[in-house]
């Protein structure tokens, strides 16, 4: 079983839909969560990242994260053709031990907002 | 413009040739990092560096090899060892100490190299 799971998709949504991309993971010692977009052909770059459980709004972007549950969310409100991409979640723990530094990621999600 | 270059974008290499994966950042970034993406596995660590002159295996490191001589630059080596080097490779680095980035952790990548065996 994989550390972090996350659902490939392909996900297709008319523009303007809200969109929902979900992480699961086992590793009860990942304290930073983050979410990557990447555009096709190119390197993923941050989109948003949260410490620990809770809620962080940016823009049309939500990010949630539910320790309890091991579960991450990224909603995206007013989906435009702009963000279609693979978006992929990422995780690690906190300073110290053999995970410091090191981002364990999921297997990424393909995004497309058709107009 | 500071940022991470890889080199080269496309690269084709016959079975049993070594091919070498340029990366560069003038970041001023301590660690430097290389994943692997194959599509629906996500990005999968092959090496780290966190300083000059040391390196550390990630979890797929077979059939590579790194240096580090210089901070800027962490190069990396598909041998012909590696059993299955069709992918994308991208590099990534960290901000180093006292960098709101350093806290979270956040990578910084490339544009990424893909490399076709032949």
């Amino acid at each position: 079983q994989k550390e972090v799971e996350q659902d490939p998709g392909p996900l297709s949504v008319p523009e303007g839909a809200i969109v929902s991309l979900n992480c699961t993971y086992s590793n009860s010692a990942f304290q930073y969560f983050m979410w990557y977009r990447q555009y096709s052909r190119k390197g993923p770059e941050l989109l948003m990242y949260t410490y620990s459980s809770g809620n962080k709004e940016d823009g049309r972007f939500t990010a949630q994260v539910d320790k309890s549950s091991k579960y991450i969310s990224l909603f995206i409100r007013d989906s435009q053709p702009s963000d279609s991409a693979t978006y992929l979640c990422a995780m690690r723990g906190g300073a110290g031990g053999t995970s410091y530094g090191k981002l364990t990621f999921g297997q990424g999600t393909i995004l497309t907002v058709h107009p | 413009d500071g940022g991470i270059t890889q080199s080269p974008k496309y690269l084709f290499r016959k079975e049993g040739q070594n091919v070498t994966l340029s990366c560069e950042q003038n970041l001023n970034h301590d660690a430097m990092y290389w994943y692997r993406q194959d599509p629906g596995q996500g990005l999968r660590l092959i090496y780290y560096s966190q300083i000059v002159n040391d390196f550390q295996k990630g979890d797929i490191a077979e059939g590579y090899s790194v240096s580090r001589e210089k901070k800027e630059s962490f190069p990396l080596t598909v041998t012909s060892a590696q059993k299955n080097p069709t992918a994308f490779y991208l590099c990534a680095s960290r901000g180093s100490f006292g960098t709101p980035g350093r806290i979270t952790g956040e990578l910084f990548f490339g544009e990424g190299s893909r490399l076709t065996v032949l």
